[in-house]
Formats: C-alpha cells, structure tokens, sequence
C-alpha cells in the first residue's frame, strides 16, 4: 500500500516570501500521479497542482510549482510571494496510474497548516 | 464553471440511527467517489463507483456503508445505525472519463454529527 507523509505539521511565512511545503511518498508503483490540494477553513477542498510521474517537468500553476524527484520520491509545493488568502491547510495526494475502471481513491498525508504572517 | 455538490452542508443525528448523505457531481463525471475526514485528522478513501457499481472500496468501508446512483444526477452515501466515531466530514468527488481524467474534483462536504 501506498503512504503519503507530510513532516511539517505547521509552516509559517510573512505575507510575500516564498514557503516550500515538503511531501514524501512511498510506492512500488512506476506510474502514479501526485497532487496538492488546499483546505481553507470552509473546509472545501480545492485542487492546487497535479504532477504525473512520468513527466519529468515540474508543474507549475501561477505562483505555485512543484519540486518533482522522482527518485527521492519526494514532491514538495513551492508558494511564491505569499498572499492572505494562501492559509489553510495543505493536503498532498497519491493516485495510482494502474487503476482502470475507478479503482483510483486518493491517499493523503496528514496536511501541513500554512499560516500567513500579515 | 461546475461544481460538485452535496446536501446537507451539516447532518446531526443520534447514535443508532441511519442517514443518507447526497452528492450531486458534475455532469458529465463518471466515476463517483466517498471521502471522510475526522476533524483534525488526514482525509481518508472510503469507495469509488463507476458503472453503476463499486470499483473499490478501504478497509473503512464496511457492511454499514453503502453507495448508491438512484437517479442520473445523485449519487447517495447511506450509513446505517451510525455509531459516534462515525463524525466526521464526508467529502464526496467525480472525475470525468475524458480530459484531465486522474483529477478529481471535490464537493463542500457534509458535516456529520453523530451524538
């Protein structure tokens, strides 16, 4: 089975700067995708950025991007100049690529609350 | 731009009792998905369905839960004889067959209270 762990239960960072959030991974798989989803105290769940394994690019989405080392098995969330309205909680996820006709439920890590220093 | 849907925002029910959850995906998603959440706890896979059946389900998921598609639009989580650690968050998600098919999408969830 797949495990998803984010070690930073809490980060913090001055409106503006820029925040990494760590994420390792642990699989046997070599097809997979990985995703960072946001939870703002409304509690929705909201997709931030998408990396498919077999793609070596890192993503990137405005001012989020992604540090994809597939050997590391490590997918860490860039957030460049911090905003307000980036707190929240933030979720790393893991889907299986070998997963045909919906057999593809998402493992998360236990989040890392990201606060926002004004 | 579509959203995921799910009715109601809050469910509070007694101990014993059954409750249904609803989702209403977006609509042209195949494949429907149930998530939980403890507060303050990560988000946990409960079942996926496509094809008017399950596709998978966790070790969560047991033989109180049941899925169901009862019309073209809803899609329902029943929990029969909730017990108290049952409280939880309920997410529930779709994905399309086509386009960005390995996203899911997500609805505001329903916060189920069990006392």
């Amino acid at each position: 089975a797949q495990t998803v762990t984010q070690s930073q239960p809490e980060m913090s960072v001055q409106e503006a700067e820029t925040v990494t959030l760590s994420c390792t991974y642990d699989t046997s798989e070599s097809d997979y995708y990985l995703f960072w989803y946001k939870q703002p105290p409304s509690r929705q769940m909201i997709l931030v950025i998408r990396q498919e394994a077999y793609k070596q690019q890192n993503a990137t989405e405005n001012r989020f991007s992604v540090n994809f080392q597939k050997a590391a098995k490590s997918f860490s969330l860039k957030i460049s100049d911090s905003q307000l309205g980036d707190a929240a909680m933030y979720f790393c996820a893991y889907r299986s690529g070998d997963s045909g006709g919906g057999a593809d439920g998402l493992t998360f890590g236990k989040g890392t609350h990201l606060i926002i220093q004004p | 731009e579509p959203e995921v849907t799910q009715t109601p925002s809050h469910q509070v029910t007694q101990m014993g009792q059954e409750v249904i959850l609803r989702c209403v995906p977006i609509s042209n998603h195949l494949y429907f998905y149930w998530y939980r959440q403890i507060l303050g706890q990560k988000v946990e896979f409960l079942v996926s369905f496509y094809n008017n059946e399950i596709s998978e389900k966790s070790e969560i998921f047991d033989d109180q839960f049941s899925v169901e598609r009862p019309d073209g639009s809803n899609f329902t989580l029943k929990i029969r004889s909730t017990k108290l650690e049952d409280s939880a968050m309920y997410f529930c998600a779709s994905r399309p067959l086509a386009g960005v098919v390995d996203t899911q999408y997500f609805g505001p969830g329903t916060r189920l209270t069990v006392l």
